[in-house]
């Protein structure tokens, strides 16, 4: 059974620029949830989609979005890029909305 | 504020020693996980503790929740150097709340060969 897959693994976009990760949770799971991991702050959680809608919210601003397909794909895009928003970016997908996490293996955004 | 305090932060011990990790929060939660991360990758689940007072062992790792669903420990017998990483607890709590897991602080571990 294919693992949470996270592309691209790594990106490098400037200040201003947008940016859009991707997210497909392993087969079967309905829920993916999103991350930002920093060394300051350790993981903060973004938000949660199941069944193509968002469940919940992190405080994060506005310029965080994202989406869930009918596939339980999702993406996540982040527009007006700041040099703060360099971290690795987490996906974790569930069966359903409270069972047990699985993450994969990130993507590494570097702003400059 | 966060939620769940992890202790201690930084970890670094012989081979062959015994530790333990600490994860404390003065919030209730439904279930607790425990993750271990590797540079580079996405933490990897360990085990979900559900029941106050709950103790499971994984190998040479046990996992305990406590009696109030408020704090968890994990105990690492005989560490070896593929223990090494990041540890995170994570509460859930599914009742309120915005968040779907809550993280710790995290307990980077170093097992010296």
């Amino acid at each position: 059974k294919a693992g949470v897959t996270q592309t691209p693994r790594y990106l490098i976009k400037t200040r201003g620029q947008q940016v859009t990760l991707s997210c497909s949770p392993i087969s079967g799971h309905r829920s993916v949830s999103w991350y930002q991991q920093t060394p300051g702050q350790g993981l903060q959680f973004l938000f949660e989609y199941f069944s193509e809608t968002q469940r919940n919210k992190g405080n994060f601003p506005g310029r965080f979005s994202g989406r869930q397909f009918s596939n339980s794909r999702s993406e996540m895009n982040v527009s007006t890029l700041e040099l703060g928003d360099s971290a690795l970016y987490l996906c974790a997908s569930s069966q359903a909305r409270y069972t047990e996490a699985f993450f994969g293996q990130g993507t590494r955004l570097t702003v400059v | 504020t966060q939620l769940l305090e992890q202790s201690p932060q930084f970890l670094s011990i012989q081979e062959g020693e015994n530790l333990t990790v600490y994860c404390n929060s003065s919030s209730v939660f439904s279930s607790l996980q425990w993750y271990r991360q590797e540079p580079g990758e996405g933490p990897v689940l360990l085990v979900t503790v559900v029941t106050g007072g709950e103790v499971k062992k994984l190998k040479r790792l046990t996992f305990q929740f406590g009696d109030a669903r408020k704090d968890s420990s994990l105990h690492i017998t005989a560490a070896q150097p593929g223990d090494t990483g990041l540890y995170l607890c994570a509460g859930e709590r599914t009742n309120f709340g915005n968040e779907k897991l809550t993280f710790g602080t995290g307990t980077r571990l170093t097992i010296i060969p």
